[in-house]
């Protein structure tokens, strides 16, 4: 089975604090990506990862930033947060030219 | 640009069948999805329908596709109260490996 793995399921942060979040796959997949998930927004991609040392801004990518030194690990860095970053974080993984992806169990991340 | 839409709620009797609608709009899309979320959990693939099928039937889940109106609706039979969850349609975007998700049905499911 695919597994993905978040750092944290909640995180509490102060408004100008550096956040990363962290996101693990084990099942060797090319491509990561970070969503957030707001009520009646549905999910909006943040940052996508297409292979090692390769990202691709989303929909929404002000205010965040993403590293991929390993294949497996794709992080997700609110450099200075925002009480508008309140939200959950959701990281899946799929295979290359695969579009079926795999979810992380998220992070609710609470900005004060 | 690539939308997809859904209705907010739905609320069912148990034993009672589910119908979850949602409209998409890129007609190149190759595969359309059904992901579920239950609370506090991350999303979990329940079914996916290529795009040159119409229906796909899995144990309880039945996936009805209208190519020609872009509409994909979810048929989850003697919906019971572990059903209850928060349902993503998605679509795939030609020639690249990202969703579109819509804004999710939270469906109900009441004694």
């Amino acid at each position: 089975d695919v597994k993905v793995t978040q750092s944290s399921r909640y995180l509490v942060k102060r408004t100008g604090e550096k956040v990363f979040l962290e996101c693990v796959q084990d099942m060797d997949h090319e491509n990561m990506f970070w969503y957030r998930q707001d009520p009646g927004l549905g999910l909006r991609l943040i940052y996508f990862s297409y292979d090692v040392k390769m990202k691709e801004k989303g929909d929404i990518p002000e205010g965040y930033s993403v590293s991929r030194e390993k294949k497996e690990r794709f992080s997700l860095i609110l450099e200075s947060a925002s009480t508008n970053q309140t939200s959950m974080y959701l990281c899946a993984s799929s295979g290359s030219g695969q579009e079926t992806q795999y979810f992380g169990p998220g992070t609710r991340l609470l900005v004060l | 640009g690539e939308d997809v839409e859904q209705s907010l709620f739905l609320s069912v009797r148990e034993g009672d069948s589910s119908v979850i609608n949602c409209t998409y709009t890129d007609s190149s899309s190759t595969y359309l999805y059904w992901y579920k979320q239950e609370p506090g959990a991350g999303l979990q693939l329940l079914t996916y329908i290529f795009s040159n099928m119409d229906m796909k039937q899995d144990q309880r889940l039945t996936v009805l596709l209208n190519k020609k109106d872009k509409h994909l609706s979810l048929r989850i039979a003697d919906t019971q109260t572990g059903d209850s969850a928060i349902y993503f349609c998605a679509e795939s975007i030609k020639s690249t490996d990202k969703l579109i998700f819509g804004t999710g049905t939270r469906l109900q499911v009441f004694p």
